[in-house]
């Protein structure tokens, strides 16, 4: 079946700093990957859709100075987060779509907390 | 941009009890995927159904294009149900999904 693991799950960084986050599909070949923002109290936001081969696709109110995604090839794609401050906690989830694929499949998410 | 309006913010249940969850949305959707979020908040895709009417275990999604709108519809619910529902919609295939604020479900025994 298809599958997505994220790592790490949970990841506590210092204001300022940076946090670099993994997505791994196992089962399938991601040919597109979304990357989504839970912040408290809120519901998922997109950040990017990220297509192989084509450009990243950021939605208003994310960039890639801060968001910058790399996405090398069918089963990985990884998204850091500069310069963290408060603002950027919650939870990040990926979700990857194969080719002529349907559904999208999220995996658990990274849990970001600021200090 | 594509709205999604999800009714009602919050619902409780006695167990055993059924429960309908609506989602309303702005644009014709070329995807609609329902998800369970859990206190913890992992998130889990429960039924993928862009158009007509899905099943699995005891939940039944029906989906009416046209007037866009669908639903979630949860049979004899149990405590173990309880979370939020999210309802998430694609309007341009394959372009990332846009998610509704949820509904919150709280079944007690």
């Amino acid at each position: 079946g298809a599958l997505v693991y994220q790592y790490p799950r949970r990841t506590i960084c210092k204001s300022g700093t940076s946090m670099r986050m993994e997505c791994q599909a196992v089962g399938f070949q991601a040919t597109s990957v979304a990357w989504y923002r839970q912040s408290p109290q809120k519901t998922f936001e997109l950040i990017a859709l990220s297509t192989v081969n084509s450009a990243i696709k950021y939605e208003q109110n994310f960039t890639q100075e801060k968001f910058p995604i790399s996405h090398p090839n069918l089963s990985f794609s990884s998204m850091t987060v500069l310069n963290a401050y408060l603002e950027d906690r919650g939870l990040y989830l990926c979700g990857a779509r194969e080719t002529g694929g349907y559904e999208q499949y999220f995996g658990p998410g990274t849990r970001l907390t600021v200090l | 941009g594509q709205q999604v309006q999800q009714s009602p913010a919050s619902l409780v249940l006695q167990e055993g009890e059924n429960a309908e969850l609506q989602c309303n949305f702005s644009s014709t959707a070329t995807q609609l995927q329902w998800f369970y979020q859990s206190p913890g908040g992992s998130l889990v895709s429960l039924l993928s159904n862009p158009s007509g009417t899905k099943h699995t275990g005891r939940l039944t999604s029906t989906t009416v294009t046209k007037e866009r709108r669908s639903s979630l519809h949860i049979s004899s619910s149990q405590t173990t149900d309880s979370g939020t529902y999210l309802c998430a919609i694609d309007d341009n295939y394959a372009q990332g999904l846009t998610f509704g604020l949820g509904t919150r479900v709280s079944v007690f025994p």
